[in-house]
């Protein structure tokens, strides 16, 4: 089944910098979406970008999608200890399938 | 408050023995997820139904079992065929298949002893 994978695997930043998550996927898809896992937590939706667009902003977020390379990727800009979180990409095909996503470290 | 619920919270069982997950959402959505998640291994389909009275298998069914009778419930039974149930399970809902996002429930977190 299609399956996105994130990449790095796991990221430690300080406060204020950017964090970027790279996100990959091998067949077509309707969608690309992003979710946040807090620890033992269940998912929250971020954001959603379609196969026909290439960027989308949502507050500090910036998601690009690439469909010809198959990849998507996720800035957080001036990122924020409360940032801290596993971040997953899920390409939507005929469902929604997630990776192992990005663990996101934000020290203040 | 409109929403997804999954209880119980946390469930400890014996080995053996089946279990039953609820999962309820008054959302007034048609489609249902049911998710294994374990450490380092993402989340992983069990099932999922797209409208009351169907169902189908995701990538790791085998050992699970699931109703849908209702629009707002879709419960998850792990049975006692299923080699390895210790994991955390999460539930979620969408208003149709093949596009829009997905709302999860906090998850239920099973352990076989």
């Amino acid at each position: 089944s299609q399956q996105g994978e994130e990449d790095p695997q796991a990221l430690s930043i300080q406060e204020g910098e950017n964090a970027t998550m790279n996100c990959s996927y091998k067949t077509s898809i309707n969608n690309l979406q992003w979710y946040r896992q807090n620890s033992g937590r269940g998912l929250v939706h971020l954001i959603l970008i379609r196969s026909n667009e290439r960027e989308k902003h949502s507050g500090r977020l910036r998601v690009t999608l690439d469909t010809s390379k198959k990849s998507s990727s996720l800035l957080i800009t001036a990122s924020r200890a409360a940032d801290t979180a596993s971040y997953f990409c899920a390409p939507r095909a005929s469902t929604l399938t997630f990776g192992k996503g990005t663990m996101l470290l934000v020290s203040p | 408050d409109g929403g997804i619920t999954q209880s119980p919270k946390y469930l400890f069982r014996k080995e053996g023995q089946n279990v039953t997950l609820s999962c309820e959402q008054n959302l007034n959505h048609d489609a249902m997820y049911w998710y294994r998640q374990d450490p380092g291994q993402g989340l992983r389909l069990i099932y999922y139904s797209q409208i009351v009275n169907d169902f189908q298998k995701g990538d790791i069914a085998e050992g699970y079992s699931v109703s849908r009778e209702k629009k707002e419930s879709f419960p998850l039974t792990v049975t006692s065929a299923q080699k390895n149930p210790t994991a955390f399970y999460l539930c979620a809902s969408g208003e149709a298949a093949n596009t829009g996002e997905l709302f999860f429930g906090e998850g239920s977190r099973l352990t076989v002893l």
